[in-house]
């Protein structure tokens, strides 16, 4: 299989502008969760899907953040107006059987905003 | 919020040294996993264990748990420069449906 695959890699951006983070996750998964990474905070989830459907999107930190999931192998994290403090490294994991279970992570979006 | 913590933030070694890195965390748990990190990447997972296990092995890896503490063990055996790398603990908590929580991670440096 060829794991979770997230694009872009690597996006530098200027203050104010929508950031438009993709994931496809590992066929056959029936979960999928958005984190973000930085020194200061760690690994932060942000929200999680089951099924397609948002389950808990208590970790997204403002309005200017959202994410959807319009089919089993296609889910977006965008962010709009970014702002420098956005500046992480955003990673999209899936898993299956059960929200607790091993999670398979992309290797991430990693985002500047200057 | 975090409920796992490792310690220490920071480890560095001899290649051939044996690493130890613990985990504490706040809550009861269903099971316990340890993940690996290397620079620039994505994290894989390493191992679980379950809140009925006590210690579990893969290759070089042993992990130990303690429920009436809340606490985990990684142990890597025999370490190489390759496995430096920043190593972080998961817990899925008992408390219904929810995902697992990560701690902020053991940065482990083998030194050849």
């Amino acid at each position: 299989d060829a794991g979770v695959i997230q694009s872009p890699r690597h996006e530098v951006t200027e203050m104010g502008q929508e950031v438009t983070l993709r994931c496809k996750p590992i066929s056959g998964h029936d979960y999928l969760f958005w984190y973000r990474q930085t020194m200061m905070r760690g690994l932060e989830l942000l929200i999680y899907f089951n099924n397609n459907v948002p389950i808990d999107d208590s970790g997204m930190p403002e309005d200017r953040f959202s994410a959807k999931m319009p089919n089993a192998s296609f889910s977006t994290l965008k962010i709009q107006p970014s702002e420098p403090r956005d500046s992480a490294v955003y990673f999209c994991a899936s898993s299956s059987r059960g929200v607790g279970n091993t999670i398979y992570f992309g290797e991430g979006s990693w985002l500047t905003v200057v | 919020s975090q409920q796992g913590e490792e310690d220490p933030q920071a480890l560095s070694i001899q290649e051939g040294e044996n690493a130890t890195m613990n985990c504490s965390y706040k809550t009861s748990i269903n099971n316990l996993q340890w993940y690996r990190q290397n620079s620039g990447r994505g994290l894989v997972h390493l191992i679980l264990i379950r809140s009925n296990e006590r210690e579990k092995h893969s290759g070089r890896l042993r992990v130990t748990l303690d429920t009436s503490k809340k606490s985990s063990s990684l142990l890597i055996t025999a370490s190489r420069a390759a496995d430096t790398a920043s190593y972080f603990c998961a817990t899925e908590p008992n408390s219904g449906n929810t995902p697992l929580v990560f701690g902020k991670g053991t940065r482990l440096s083998v030194i050849a």
